[in-house]
Formats: structure tokens, sequence, C-alpha cells
């Protein structure tokens, strides 16, 4: 089955610790992305790749990072920087094809809880 | 800078009836793509429906179609026979081809569906 894959489903995480959300797709799209949703609010753009070893940054960047050094992979690292962490965590990818819908994909999504 | 307003936070339907959700989009690009998601309490999001700035008819997908008024910008998502799985978020979502595709959301309404 094609799809996205988000690991894990929920994380807790302790103040001062960086943790990492794993985000794996196997459509063969090029382009990935993160979104962070708070609850009752939409979505917003943490960091885009368009291709592999290249990325933006998003509206909210301050206090991730993220690499792209494979096609179907896009780890999003929450660092201690983040000051409010607590959300939930979409990963997406799309298609970059002229003419083309290239509507997003989005993955089951991590919940995210700093203790 | 896009940005997109949806004003219903919540709205109910009866079942089998049909229901419009708002969405106006502001942008100064000429080029733009709408789309409309579903995100169920599962958290997970399901595309469902899209429009380019130059189509010239309306999208319809199934029980689903979208009511474009360019000069008003605004894609209002119309649901025909609401059933009970319709009852979730919804989000209007625009496009910004300039930035690697990604996607502006609006803060989403909140459908329930009465039996």
């Amino acid at each position: 089955d094609g799809g996205i894959t988000q690991s894990p489903k929920y994380l807790f995480r302790k103040e001062g610790q960086n943790v990492t959300l794993s985000c794996e797709q196997n459509l063969n799209h090029d382009a990935m992305y993160w979104y962070r949703q708070d609850p009752g609010q939409g979505l917003r753009l943490i960091y885009y790749s368009q291709i592999v070893n290249d990325f933006q940054k998003g509206d909210i960047a301050e206090g991730y990072s993220v690499s792209r050094e494979k096609k179907e992979s896009f780890p999003l690292t929450v660092t201690s920087a983040q000051k409010n962490p607590t959300a939930f965590y979409l990963c997406a990818s799309s298609d970059l094809l002229a003419g083309a819908y290239n509507e997003q994909f989005f993955g089951p999504g991590t919940r995210l809880t700093v203790l | 800078a896009q940005k997109i307003t949806q004003t219903q936070p919540g709205m109910f339907v009866q079942e089998k009836e049909a229901v419009t959700l708002d969405c106006t989009y502001d942008t100064s690009d000429p080029s733009y793509g709408l789309f409309w998601y579903k995100q169920p309490s599962s958290g997970e999001m399901i595309f469902l429906i899209y429009q380019g700035s130059y189509d010239q008819q309306n999208a319809t997908e199934g029980r689903y179609s979208l009511n474009f008024q360019k000069a008003r910008k605004s894609a209002n998502l119309v649901i025909s026979a609401s059933q009970l799985g319709d009852s979730a978020m919804y989000f209007c979502a625009m496009r910004d081809p300039n930035a690697g595709n990604m996607l502006t959301f609006g803060g989403g309404t909140r459908l329930m569906v009465k039996p």
C-alpha cells in the first residue's frame, strides 16, 4: 500500500529534551512538508522540502530542524528552543507536476506532549 | 501574503440535507489553487476537492461541490445528502505556487450531522 507513515503516534517529552518525529513516504513524491496543529485551529507550516538535501522554512520554523537525506524520509526534530511544543504534528507529501492538482497526502500524525 | 478565512466555527445539519461551508481567501497572485480537506476525530487529513483559479467550471467530486466565486474571492464547499460520517472538521486551504506548493489553511469549521 502506498502512503505516508509517521511515528510514534504519541510522544511525551520532558522540558529541555530534543525529540525527533519520523515521516516516511513510498509515493515517490518530490515534496514533503511538516505542519503543526494546535487544538481547535488550522495547520501551520513548519518546514518543507522540494528535493533531497534542500529544505525551506515555513511560517513557524523557530525551534525546529529537519533533514532530507533520502527522497522518502523527512524527519522533524523539536528542539529545546521550541518554547511551546505540545501540539499535533502532521507530515505531508505531494508531487510537483505542472498542470496537476498536486494535492498533499497526509500521514496519521504524531501527538507530542511536553511534561 | 495569502490568507484563508472560515467564519463558521461550528455548524449543525440534519442527516440527508445539504450544507454549505464558507471559505474566503485573499491573494495577489493570479494563479492559485484551493483545496478542501476533511479531518475526522482520528486526526488524519483527507483530501476532498480542488479548484484552480483558471478553472471555468465549479469543481465537483461525488457529494462534494465547490461554489467558486472568483470576483468575491470565495470558495464554499457544498455537501449534498449529509451522512453521519460527514461529522468532522473541514479545512479550506490555498496553495502558494511560489513557495514549494505549500498550503495556507483556514481555521476550520466543525460540522455535526444530526440523525
